[in-house]
């Protein structure tokens, strides 16, 4: 167990509709960082905050978008879904608070199964 | 696109045998770690090499760097039916602050057969 959570486990949506992917990290880590994992694709880095601001910016759609807050926790919105967003959404996070350590060893949380139909 | 590339894609071995996986890369890095993904799950951090490193071990792991070629190679010794899945190399090339994106490879498919 990573001490990263995410919720839900699995969605199920159809074309066109929105969905909210929630993340807490671990305790005290202050990034959070989103990726999508698929079969064509890979691993792809989604989007990184850091302490509630954003800090770095991958290959995320227009259509997504995420948001971190005050305690922490943060949420990836997908909108306007399409059949090709069908994939394991991952949340991970590093950087502990007290110590603020540049190493970058990241936590993963278990994924988010999100199916387009 | 990808910064890590590893190779083979794919590798099956007999339990007992040792498993070697390399990751190639294209830019100048701060260092390179290793993660390992059960089919489905989450990634489990490994092992971190920086770049002043040219190997590290840790229990049945070893890891070395070659940034003249900017490789890596993961080595798993006496290798174990647990040990299958994907293995993925990661760089983090960020030049410091907060921002501490990875880049991550698409992955060797590790099947450790019994």
């Amino acid at each position: 167990d990573s001490g990263v959570t995410q919720t839900p486990k699995h969605l199920i949506t159809a074309t066109g509709q929105r969905v909210t992917l929630r993340c807490s990290p671990r305790s005290g880590d202050l990034s959070v960082y989103w990726y999508q994992q698929s079969l064509d694709q890979g691993l792809q880095f989604l989007i990184q905050y850091y302490n509630g601001e954003e800090r770095a910016k991958g290959n995320i759609l227009e259509r997504f978008s995420a948001q971190q807050f005050p305690d922490l926790h943060s949420e990836l919105n997908l909108s306007s879904l399409e059949l090709g967003d069908s994939a394991l959404y991952f949340c991970a996070s590093s950087v502990p608070r007290l110590t603020g350590s540049s190493y970058n060893e990241q936590f993963f949380g278990p994924g988010t199964r999100l199916t387009v139909l | 696109s990808q910064q890590g590339e590893e190779d083979p894609q794919a590798l099956s071995i007999q339990e007992g045998e040792n498993a070697t996986m390399n990751c190639s890369y294209k830019t100048s890095i701060n260092n390179l770690q290793w993660y390992r993904q059960n089919s489905g799950r989450g990634l489990v951090h490994l092992i971190l090499i920086r770049s002043n490193e040219r190997e590290k071990h840790s229990g049945r792991l070893r890891v070395t760097l070659d940034t003249s070629k900017k490789s890596s190679s993961l080595l798993i010794t006496a290798s174990r039916a647990a040990d299958t899945a994907s293995y993925f190399c990661a760089t983090d090339a960020n030049s410091g602050g907060s921002n501490y994106k990875l880049t991550f490879g698409k992955g060797t498919l590790l099947t450790v057969n019994p």
